[in-house]
Parts: C-alpha cells; sequence; structure tokens
C-alpha cells in the first residue's frame, strides 16, 4: 500500500500570508490529489496531477496553486491566505493499477486567521 | 458531472443494531463505486469497493451491492460495535477519456454507535 505523508501537520497562518502544503508518497503512485474537507461538504477535490511536472484544476481550484516536482511530491499553495481556507487539508495518491483506489494522508489542518 | 449522494448525515446506534447507509450516484458509464472509512485523526482509507453491476463489495462485516439500475451502493452492517464509530464516504471514480483517477465524494455520514 502506498504510504503518504503530508507536512506540516498543524499549521496557523495569517491573512495574505503564504502557505505551503507538503505531500511524499513512497509507492510510485502515478496520479496525486489534494483535497479538502469541511463539515457538510465532505471531501472536494482542489488540484491533482498525472505525473512529475503535471497539474490539473480540480473542482474547487480558485486560490490554490500546485506543483508536482517529481513523482513522488505533491504541493499545495495558497499565495494569499483567507480565513476561508481554514480548513482540513488530505492528500491522495493513486492510479490504473491500484484500481484507482486513493491512498490518503493523515491530513494537514490549517487555520487562517 | 459525476455525483454522490449519501443520505443520512448522521447515524446513531447501539451496539448489535443493524446498519444501513444510503449512496446514491449520479455518472455516466460504469463507474467504479467506493467505501471509505475515517476515523478520528486520520485520513480516509478503503473500506471496499466495486466495479460491475451486482458485483457484492465487503470487508469487516460491512457490505454494499452496486446495482446499476437504482444507481445505488448502499451499505450495510448486521450488527454494528462501538468500534465502527467513524465517518463513512461513498464515492466514485469514472473515466471520461484519459484515466483521471479522481474520486468524487458523498458528503459522508457520520456513525456513532453506544454500548
Amino acid at each position: 500500500e502506498a504510504a503518504v505523508t503530508q507536512s506540516p501537520r498543524n499549521k496557523v497562518a495569517v491573512t495574505g500570508g503564504k502557505v505551503t502544503l507538503s505531500c511524499n508518497q513512497t509507492n510510485n503512485h502515478n496520479n496525486m490529489y489534494w483535497y479538502r474537507q469541511d463539515t457538510g461538504h465532505g471531501l472536494r477535490l482542489i488540484h491533482y496531477s498525472y505525473g512529475a511536472g503535471s497539474t490539473e484544476k480540480g473542482d474547487i481550484p480558485d486560490g490554490y496553486k500546485a506543483s508536482r516536482p517529481s513523482q513522488e511530491n505533491f504541493s499545495l499553495i495558497l499565495e494569499l491566505a483567507t480565513p476561508s481556507q481554514t480548513s482540513v487539508y488530505f492528500c491522495a495518491a493513486g492510479d490504473r493499477d491500484s484500481g484507482n483506489t486513493l491512498y490518503f494522508g493523515e491530513g494537514s489542518r490549517l487555520i487562517v486567521v | 458531472g459525476d455525483s454522490v449522494t449519501q443520505t443520512e448525515g448522521q447515524v446513531a446506534l447501539s451496539e448489535e443494531d443493524f446498519l444501513t447507509i444510503h449512496c446514491n450516484y449520479s455518472a455516466s458509464g460504469y463507474p467504479t463505486l467506493f467505501w471509505y472509512v475515517q476515523y478520528p485523526g486520520e485520513g480516509p482509507q478503503l473500506l471496499f469497493r466495486a466495479s460491475r453491476d451486482k458485483e457484492k463489495g465487503s470487508s469487516r462485516g460491512f457490505e454494499a451491492t452496486y446495482d446499476k439500475g437504482t444507481t445505488s451502493f448502499h451499505l450495510r452492517k448486521a450488527s454494528v460495535q462501538e468500534s465502527d464509530s467513524a465517518v463513512y464516504y461513498c464515492a466514485l471514480s469514472g473515466y471520461t477519456g484519459a484515466n483521471t483517477g479522481k474520486l468524487t465524494f458523498g458528503h459522508g455520514t457520520i456513525l456513532r454507535v453506544h454500548p
């Protein structure tokens, strides 16, 4: 199974500041994803990637950028953080070889004040 | 676009009660359907999946049957335990040409089981 690790696990940021959430996976899955989790909304897809150098917009990409510099690493970037981006963010990895099963990290809790 | 609807937002049961969480989906073709479970402080983890009409997925006493006719994938367990308390997500993965593999999730159902 994929081992997906996220950092930081907890972050407090100021409004207007830059936040980078990092994700690393060790099982060489092609696809990686960033979701945010909010009460009443479940898990919503922000950005995803097919492989190194690729990023695609998900369902709620506004206010977020993504970067996939290597097969193992996928970052989510908030250039100008806003309080509405306070949430729990999950990174996931998977591909056709895993039957499209996604393996999730433990989450990063972000509070924007 | 694809969508998943979970009817129950919260379910409260006693141990040994029967559980049903309803899941209906909207997608073209033959999506793969999933149930994920999330325990406090952890990320979602796969419970099981099904890819074909009438296929039954099962794990840890939980089961669901892919029903293309009613576009449903309802989660059931005959006798719940306190340790089953968690959030349960129904999800689907559809193919539209390129293998995006992305999952569309329902809003989740919080299950609380009392001893």
